[in-house]
């Protein structure tokens, strides 16, 4: 099974600061990576998929970057409704198996 | 707009049956994959499995002799069965339909508490 590590568990930042989230895979995915974005008491929303690309609706502030085993989602300048918990996401193998990450909470300073 | 909400017993005794149905309205279920996920404070996000339209379904291995997923397109819902619970599967359960062709998870439902009681 394939396990994502994500990094740093907490990241404290302020407004307009930019945000570097990291998600390292156990072995390679190649560009089978997601990036989700929770809110407490809502469901996870897809922000990026296929490592770099963003869902419908989302900002351009978040972008996504990386493949094999190592994956940046970076949010250049952090917009108040953006301190959340973020996750990334896998495929494996066939018939495909989804794997979470652990999650990095983004707060406020 | 595609919207998914989850029903069934918020509460369910140790040993039994949980059953929960995810009913889809603005779209078909036709012709995707639609999953379950689970979270909890102690496994965080945890896949459970996804079920075709017309049936064919892949588990989760570390639950998949416990788990059965189908799917009634004339009711536009799937469901999802968990047999001899525990106080471990105690988690918030989300249904949400799977893109085309890259098994992401793009609509959600808001989720579901199911508490499993002794």
């Amino acid at each position: 099974e394939i396990v994502l590590t994500q990094s740093p568990a907490t990241l404290s930042l302020s407004p307009g600061e930019r945000a570097t989230l990291s998600c390292r895979a156990s072995q390679s995915v190649s560009s089978y990576l997601a990036w989700y974005q929770q809110k407490p008491g809502q469901a996870p929303r897809l922000l990026i998929y296929d490592a770099s690309n963003r869902a419908t609706g989302i900002p351009a502030r978040f972008s996504g970057s990386g493949s094999g085993t190592d994956f940046t989602l970076t949010i250049s300048s952090l917009e108040s409704e953006d301190f959340a918990v973020y996750y990334c996401q896998q495929r494996s193998d066939w018939p495909p198996r989804l794997t979470f990450g652990g999650g990095t909470k983004v707060e406020i300073k | 707009q595609v919207q998914l909400q989850e029903s069934g017993p918020g509460l369910v005794k140790s040993s039994e049956t949980l059953s929960l149905t995810c009913t889809v309205s603005g779209g078909s279920i036709s012709n995707y994959y639609w999953s379950w996920v689970r979270q909890s404070p102690e496994k965080g996000l945890e896949w459970i499995g996804y079920i075709y339209y017309s049936g064919g379904a892949n588990y989760n291995p570390s639950l998949k002799s416990r788990v059965t997923l189908s799917a009634d397109t004339s009711k536009n819902q799937f469901s999802l069965r968990l047999t001899s619970v525990t106080a471990a599967d105690t988690a918030v359960y989300y249904c949400a339909r799977v893109t085309m062709g890259g098994w992401y998870l793009d609509y959600w439902g808001q989720g579901t508490l199911v508490t499993v009681s002794s």
